[in-house]
């Protein structure tokens, strides 16, 4: 079967650090997706790509779709308080409606 | 300028009692979505709507409805819960069916006592 990885898990930084998470999935997708879900909220959309190799900003946000069309990234430069929560990727096949979900990765900020 | 609004936002029922939850969206989308999310999870489609047909997910259980009035409104109906269907709902519209961005509401916390 289709499988989405993403990684890392969970991230715990310091202030003012910069992030990068990233998603791989076993076959193409035509779409990457990077949404940001805080506690008790649904997913905000931050970024989306639709084409091989686009490269993507959103204020301090970057994501990538990848050239080979299995994998994305996201990185957050100078990392702030409220850029806590936690990052989703997700994708959509050519043949598919569904959102292909990765697991997510959870951003802590050490105090 | 809330895009997708779903009410309420926290909802408790007691165990076999059907709910009712709502969607509505401003984006005039053609296409609105269900899904169910645990904690520390992703979110987990049960069905959709484009424009009026009714597309259901194969694992989706019989306990959970769907109605689509018009094209602004969604509801999400579960006839009698249960303690494993306390979760998140979540409501998303996309305009197009096939592959395009959907837009997430802020989500219904359902308690099942």
């Amino acid at each position: 079967g289709q499988q989405l990885n993403q990684s890392p898990q969970s991230m715990f930084i310091q202030e003012g650090e910069d992030v990068s998470m990233n998603c791989t999935f076993s076959s193409i997708f035509n779409t990457w997706l990077w949404y940001k879900q805080d506690p008790g909220e649904g997913p905000v959309l931050l970024i989306a790509l639709y084409k091989a190799g686009e490269l993507t900003s959103n204020g301090r946000l970057t994501a990538q779709f990848g050239i080979t069309r299995k994998d994305s990234f996201l990185n957050i430069s100078a990392s702030i308080p409220s850029d806590v929560g936690i990052y989703f990727c997700a994708g959509q096949t050519d043949s598919n409606y569904q959102l292909i979900w990765g697991a997510g990765t959870k951003l802590i900020i050490k105090p | 300028d809330a895009m997708v609004i779903q009410n309420p936002r926290y909802q408790v029922t007691q165990f076999g009692k059907p709910v009712t939850l709502s969607c509505s969206q401003t984006l005039n989308h053609n296409v609105m979505y269900w899904y169910q999310q645990k904690s520390s999870q992703a979110p987990k489609l049960l069905f959709h709507y484009y424009d009026k047909d009714f597309n259901n997910e194969a694992d989706t259980p019989d306990n959970f409805q769907s109605r689509r009035p018009n094209t602004s409104f969604c509801f999400l109906d579960i006839r009698s819960p249960g303690l494993g269907d306390a979760a998140m709902y979540l409501c998303a519209t996309s305009r197009l069916q096939g592959v395009d961005t959907q837009y997430f509401g802020p989500g219904t916390r359902l308690t099942v006592l």
